[in-house]
């Protein structure tokens, strides 16, 4: 069962623009909630993230929105470049310990 | 400070075989997790460790099991391989004392022929 759900699965922006990635989650009990960044060949890495009890966190060029009501949190990548096409995954942490639930993923691709 | 390390980077087994992969996680962390990469089931938790003992398990087949070290270094291994195991294994570090904040590294990519 598929505890967060992520899209889209693949996004086209141009140098310059914002790209945006919604994931929704089930789990109330989800407590934590980090985004990673993948390249081919390399494993994810920690790129920002956020609690339930904040709206709102950013870190330079990136944003996330979060949502507790509607159970969804998205990131906002600014003044998007060539550098940002990578795979992003949202994940969701809830159990005691550090297990993560991952969504499925999206390939952004920013065309210089 | 270096990163996860994990070795070896890439494996091939033959079907019913069995593996065994390390991780050295960055120095100073004590929580060691796995992770399994393949592109249908995307990432999915294998276990955690946390001061030589499992901490959390996912829901994988007995097949799959692992261990850590006074050291905090960590294995899993992988009994009676079949062609669906090929994936990226992934090993994540977090520091006791930020258990939020957990770093990958480069992973195994194991092929089962």
């Amino acid at each position: 069962q598929q505890q967060v759900k992520q899209s889209p699965q693949s996004l086209i922006v141009q140098k310059g623009g914002i790209s945006i990635i919604n994931c929704a989650y089930e789990n109330t009990a989800f407590d934590y909630f980090p985004w990673y960044q993948q390249f081919p060949g390399k494993g994810p890495a920690l790129l920002i993230a956020i609690r339930p009890d904040v709206s709102e966190k950013k870190e330079g060029r990136f944003t996330i929105s979060f949502n507790k009501s509607a159970k969804q949190f998205s990131l906002h990548i600014m003044d998007s470049q060539p550098g940002d096409s990578a795979t992003y995954f949202c994940a969701a942490r809830g159990m005691a310990g550090n297990m993560l639930t991952f969504g499925g993923g999206t390939r952004l691709m920013v065309k210089p | 400070k270096a990163g996860v390390t994990q070795t070896p980077r890439y494996l091939i087994k033959t079907r019913g075989q069995q593996v065994t992969l390390s991780c050295s996680p960055i120095s100073g962390h004590r929580s060691v997790s796995w992770y399994q990469q393949t592109p249908g089931q995307g990432l999915q938790f294998l276990f955690e460790y946390f001061s030589e003992t499992q901490r959390n398990k996912g829901n994988f087949p007995g097949r799959f099991s692992g261990r850590q070290f006074s050291n905090s270094r960590s294995e899993m291994n992988v009994s009676t391989l079949e062609l669906g195991d090929s994936a990226l294994y992934l090993c994540a570090s977090s520091f006791h004392g930020k258990v939020d904040e957990q770093y990958f590294g480069p992973g195994t990519r194991l092929t089962v022929t």
